[in-house]
């Protein structure tokens, strides 16, 4: 298996302009996480879906940023407009929703610099 | 969300046993424990889990004391490449999956 696989891997944008990054969860995983990661904050949770519906979006940040996942293998996470702060790491992550344990496989990640 | 105390970081040498502390004094009978740990560059990995019994695995073993207050995380033997940021997570039995990642413990292994 090729793991969770996130597009782009680095990402460098102007302030103001609208940046998507994508996500492929792994097959048959039906939980779907996206991650902030900063020196200043660590990691946060932004949103989680499971079987492509937001069941959590109390971690993002503000309007700007919205997530959608049209179907079980594809995911994204707009920003619109980006702003220089929100300059991070951002990591996909996946896992199967079974009884009750479930371990999540993370992505490479999306470095994203606004300038 | 219970919380978890981690300290900021730990130095080990190549070869001997590495034991990372976690204290989690409001956990409830509910929540599982859980690690991860994130290699420079990379995303978190899972490493173990478990809820009230120690647990062992090809990575690590995980103490789990009595009162299940704290948990301690043992790597045998480090290695270079277990070098990582170390985090320990609560998460709710049955209920929410999420993973709310604290601070974690970075782990300097000395060769």
């Amino acid at each position: 298996d090729a793991g969770v696989i996130q597009s782009p891997r680095h990402e460098v944008t102007e302030m103001g302009q609208e940046v998507t990054l994508r996500c492929k969860p792994i097959s048959g995983h039906n939980s779907l996480f996206w991650y902030r990661q900063t020196m200043m904050r660590g990691l946060e949770l932004l949103i989680y879906f499971n079987n492509n519906v937001p069941i959590d979006d109390s971690g993002m940040p503000e309007d700007r940023f919205s997530a959608k996942m049209p179907n079980a293998s594809f995911s994204t996470l707009k920003i619109q407009p980006s702003e220089p702060r929100d300059s991070a790491v951002y990591f996909c992550a996946s896992s199967l929703r079974f009884r009750e344990f479930t371990e999540a496989f993370f992505g490479q990640g999306t470095r994203l610099t606004v300038v | 969300d219970a919380k978890t105390t981690q300290p900021n970081s730990m130095e080990s040498n190549e070869e001997e046993p590495v034991h990372l502390p976690c204290n989690h004094s409001t956990i409830s009978g509910t929540d599982y424990i859980h690690w991860y740990r994130q290699l420079p560059s990379q995303g978190p990995e899972y490493v173990i889990h478990g809820l009230t019994s120690n647990v062992n695995n090809r990575m690590a073993s995980l103490a789990i004391a009595e009162d299940r207050k704290s948990s301690t995380l043992i790597l045998h033997r480090a290695t270079l490449r277990d070098a990582a940021v170390y985090y320990c997570i609560l998460s709710k039995r049955g209920g929410s999956e999420k993973l709310v990642f604290g601070k974690g413990t970075k782990l300097t292994v000395n060769p």
